[in-house]
């Protein structure tokens, strides 16, 4: 099992660009969810998935699309990177029934100059 | 919405010395509650949680404890090691997590 796969590892944007990060897990989870971690902020929520086709915001959206149309696949896009959108960026899954912990992704290192 | 506060937000221990890092929740909804641990350069891994209806666990070296009434809940390593040092969440579950700002932790050879 690959668990959750995230892609690119690290990514440079200048500002205005936009691009799409890449989330994928073959674990059958129903939750998806994109965090961004900052230095002393811990992980703020950005979006979430309970299901295909379901989207909702979470602490952080602004600047940010997702969509659902796969159980497995949740990209994150980013439409007018700006210098405050750098970040690490974490994507997560779980089943929806337990509730249980999450599966983390190794993570995306994003510097938007 | 749910609050997470974690504490302390360093920590520095002996080796061999026991580490407990708290925290505190807001929404009486909440009735998870998990624990990471983050190495450098890498996604949080769970390592140990508790659901609302247990007031402790224990894995190994390590436990959790659940106050229901106060909101708090603590994680407690016993005969800590050097590769016990990293970064600690807490999270809060009521449909979905929210995390503490995270400990860092340092267990000195």
């Amino acid at each position: 099992n690959a668990g959750v796969t995230q892609t690119p590892k690290f990514q440079v944007l200048k500002t205005g660009q936009s691009m799409t990060l890449q989330c994928a897990q073959d674990m059958n989870h129903e939750y998806m969810s994109w965090y961004r971690q900052d230095p002393g902020m811990g992980l703020r929520l950005i979006h979430y998935s309970v299901g295909a086709g379901i989207t909702d915001q979470g602490e952080v959206p602004n600047g940010y699309n997702v969509s659902r149309s796969t159980t497995e696949d949740f990209p994150l896009r980013l439409l007018s990177a700006a210098p405050s959108q750098t970040s690490v960026y974490f994507c997560a899954s779980s089943y929806l029934e337990g509730p249980g912990g999450y599966t983390f992704g190794s993570g995306t290192r994003l510097t938007v100059v | 919405g749910e609050n997470v506060e974690q504490h302390p937000s360093t920590l520095s221990v002996q080796e061999g010395d026991s580490a407990v890092i708290k925290c505190t929740y807001s929404d009486s909804a909440s009735n998870y509650f998990p624990w990471y641990k983050q190495e450098l350069g890498k996604g949080p891994q769970l390592i140990i949680d508790i659901r609302s209806n247990v007031g402790e666990k224990k894995d190994q070296r390590i436990a959790v404890t659940l106050n229901k009434t106060a909101k708090h809940f603590s994680l407690h390593i016993t005969e800590t090691q050097p590769e016990d040092s990293a970064v600690y969440f807490c999270a809060a579950h009521a449909g979905k997590s929210t995390f503490g700002d995270g400990t860092t932790l340092t267990v000195k050879p």
